[in-house]
């Protein structure tokens, strides 16, 4: 079991420039999700999804796509790359959402520069 | 406004000394909440899950504490060690089934030799 995923590790973009920051899990979650951490805040949500086929914006959503065709992967996609989404990207899983005894699952990050 | 508060930003401990973190939060109505350990370059590992029935959790040598109706957790690490040095995240759900969660900002804890 290689858990979650996450490729590239790092990237530096420059401002305009498009990007799939990849998730790829093997435990059969349904739940999926993107988080984005930045210094002195908490990881917000970017986007989720409940199932293949089913995703929903979180708290961050603006300037990020998400599709979920697998129930394996969840790649995310930065259209037109701006200085502020310089960040670190987290992608993490669970069995369900939702059920309270299931912690998530969280991949090792991508590290974006965006210049 | 939902938040979650965690205290000290930071802390410095000798190896083999206790130390105790804290974590006030806002969020209602309450589901569970979670700490989470982060090392540094890695993403956040579970470390407990607790619903607002759950007054303590253990997993080794962390314990966790929830009072609900002051709306307080600690997590208590004993006899650290090196390998303790992280981040340690508290994580509040507001309710029950939902896929939204606030997150604190996390305390960073150093252990020296």
């Amino acid at each position: 079991n290689a858990g979650v995923t996450q490729t590239p590790k790092f990237q530096v973009l420059k401002t305009g420039q498009s990007m799939t920051l990849q998730c790829a899990q093997d435990m059969n979650h349904e739940y999926m999700s993107w988080y984005r951490q930045d210094p002195g805040m908490g990881l917000r949500l970017i986007h989720y999804s409940v199932g293949a086929g089913i995703t929903d914006q979180g708290e961050v959503p603006n300037g990020y796509n998400v599709s979920r065709s697998t129930t394996e992967d969840f790649p995310l996609r930065l259209l037109s790359a701006a200085p502020s989404q310089t960040s670190v990207y987290f992608c993490a899983s669970s069995p369900t959402g939702g059920r309270i005894n299931y912690g998530y699952t969280f991949g090792s990050g991508t590290r974006l520069t965006v210049v | 406004k939902n938040q979650v508060e965690q205290s000290p930003q930071s802390l410095i401990i000798l190896e083999g000394k206790n130390c105790t973190l804290q974590c006030n939060y806002t969020v209602s109505p309450f589901s569970n909440l979670r700490w989470y350990k982060q090392d540094t370059g890695r993403g956040p590992v579970s470390l407990t899950i607790m619903t607002f029935s759950e007054n303590t959790k253990s997993n080794g040598r962390y314990t966790a504490t929830l009072d609900a109706d002051t709306k307080q957790s600690s997590l208590h690490i004993t006899a650290s060690q090196l390998s303790d040095s992280a981040s340690y995240i508290c994580v509040v759900s507001g309710r029950i089934g939902t896929y939204k969660y606030i997150f604190g900002t996390g305390t960073r804890l150093k252990v020296l030799a």
